[in-house]
């Protein structure tokens, strides 16, 4: 069965600092890959996705993401960060060419950005 | 204009309650959800229904019922509110079909508090 693992469950880092949140996933197929963000008090929000092409894929806000197939990772990338990044992210991974309905989420990174 | 909508936000009620959850959405999509969101804030899909099928995750209890008046509208009632049902429940939506590979737009959530 498909899973998402995140392992860094709180992160602190200073504004500024360089960020990395580590996924991996395990599945033996082709897969779709997401980041998400939840702000405090609000829904989800994408800020990336992967289906197909360059590894190397770019977001919203200065949030990037490479997709390792040989390591089965995503992780997720900022080289720095603010204060207003202060949320939750989610990984999440569903087989390519699927229902969305499909989709498998990590348990979630808690980033915290001391002013 | 908001893409998902669910109306309560919050809603706070006693144990043994029947309450319902509305959700809505504007972007034409065929296939809706319903995640559930713990206090560790593990997300889970609970059901994903379209025109033609309703996916029911056998985890869920059955005093959980979606309903679907029209594919814009996936609407949770909950019957005999427990503690343990206390969460904030997600609403999502996405358009399916054969060879799309699909993302979810969330709504802003409905935290539910039993007491």
């Amino acid at each position: 069965a498909q899973s998402v693992s995140q392992h860094n469950h709180h992160v602190i880092l200073s504004e500024a600092a360089s960020l990395e949140l580590g996924c991996n996933y395990s599945y033996g197929g082709t897969v779709n890959l997401f980041w998400y963000v939840q702000y405090p008090g609000q829904h989800l929000q994408l800020l990336l996705k992967y289906f197909s092409g360059d590894p190397l894929v770019k977001g919203i806000k200065g949030f990037e993401a490479e997709f390792i197939k040989s390591k089965f990772s995503f992780n997720l990338r900022k080289p720095s960060v603010q204060w207003s990044d202060t949320a939750e992210y989610f990984c999440a991974v569903t087989p390519s060419y699927s229902s969305a309905s499909k989709i498998i989420f990590g348990s979630g990174t808690r980033l915290s950005i001391r002013p | 204009d908001t893409a998902v909508s669910q109306t309560p936000k919050y809603l706070v009620t006693q144990m043994g309650n029947d309450k319902s959850i509305k959700c809505e959405q504007n972007l034409g999509h065929d296939t809706m959800y319903w995640y559930k969101q713990d206090s560790k804030k593990f997300l889970k899909i609970m059901f994903s229904y379209n025109n033609k099928e309703l996916i029911i995750n056998e985890t869920v209890p059955n005093r959980f019922s979606p309903k679907s008046p029209d594919k814009a509208h996936l609407n949770l009632h909950i019957n005999s509110l427990e503690l343990g049902d206390s969460a904030v429940y997600f609403c999502a939506s996405s358009q399916e079909g054969t060879g799309y590979d699909t993302e979810a737009f969330f709504g802003q959530g409905t935290r539910l508090t039993v007491v």
